[in-house]
């Protein structure tokens, strides 16, 4: 089955405490996103990858770190939680770029942190 | 930054009842997505349209370019059609480098029945 799966799936931790949430997906997508969700705001893009190795800054980079070491694999890394990086977290892929391709949504990771 | 402007946010109706979610957007955009968000929060594309009409069961979403506006339709609505629904657009020129969607912030839809 086609899909993009999340790890953990719920999160509580204690500010300054490393952690990383994995996101994996079966489809061979070159497109990679991870997005935040906070109520009022919607859905805002932290970080991207167009390929393995390549990433980049999407709108609220600040707090996160990224890695793409194989194309499966994206996962996010919080090295230093604050308690304003409490959220629904989204991982995504596609095809390509949004401009042109449907994007997968994994389950969703909510993270507090205390 | 460019907004993406959802009407409206909140929307209540019976079974049975024929729904519009309206979307607007600023400026130039290569495609606009319609997601749909569980209440369990898993969220699934609808429709990825850049012009025109597409169509999926009861499920209408139209674009016009013209007007910076795209609508979701629902046919003979059912208390499963419950969510939120949300519009996204992938802007031409976004800047800052993200390459990403601009989300509305979602309209959350009760059907009952």
């Amino acid at each position: 089955e086609a899909q993009v799966t999340q790890n953990p799936r719920y999160l509580i931790t204690v500010t300054g405490k490393k952690l990383t949430v994995t996101c994996s997906q079966n489809m061979n997508h070159e497109y990679m996103s991870w997005y935040r969700q906070d109520p009022g705001l919607g859905l805002r893009q932290i970080y991207y990858s167009m390929n393995v190795e390549v990433t980049d800054k999407g709108d609220v980079p600040e707090g996160y770190k990224v890695s793409r070491k194989e194309k499966r694999n994206f996962p996010l890394i919080l090295e230093s939680p604050s308690p304003n990086q409490t959220s629904l977290y989204f991982c995504a892929s596609s095809r390509g770029t949004p401009s042109y391709n449907e994007q997968f949504f994994g389950p969703g990771t909510r993270l507090t942190v205390l | 930054k460019n907004e993406v402007e959802q009407s409206p946010q909140n929307l209540t109706a019976q079974e049975g009842e024929f729904i519009t979610i309206n979307c607007s957007y600023s400026v130039g955009i290569s495609a606009l997505h319609w997601l749909q968000q569980h209440p369990g929060g898993g969220i699934v594309s609808l429709f990825m349209l850049s012009s025109g009409k597409k169509k999926h069961g009861r499920l209408i979403a139209t674009i016009n370019i013209q007007e910076k506006h795209s609508s979701l339709h629902i046919t003979a609505s059912h208390p499963r059609d419950s969510a939120v629904y949300i519009c996204a657009v992938r802007y031409k020129y976004s800047g800052g480098g993200a390459d990403g969607l601009t989300f509305g912030k979602g309209t959350h839809l009760i059907i009952q029945p």
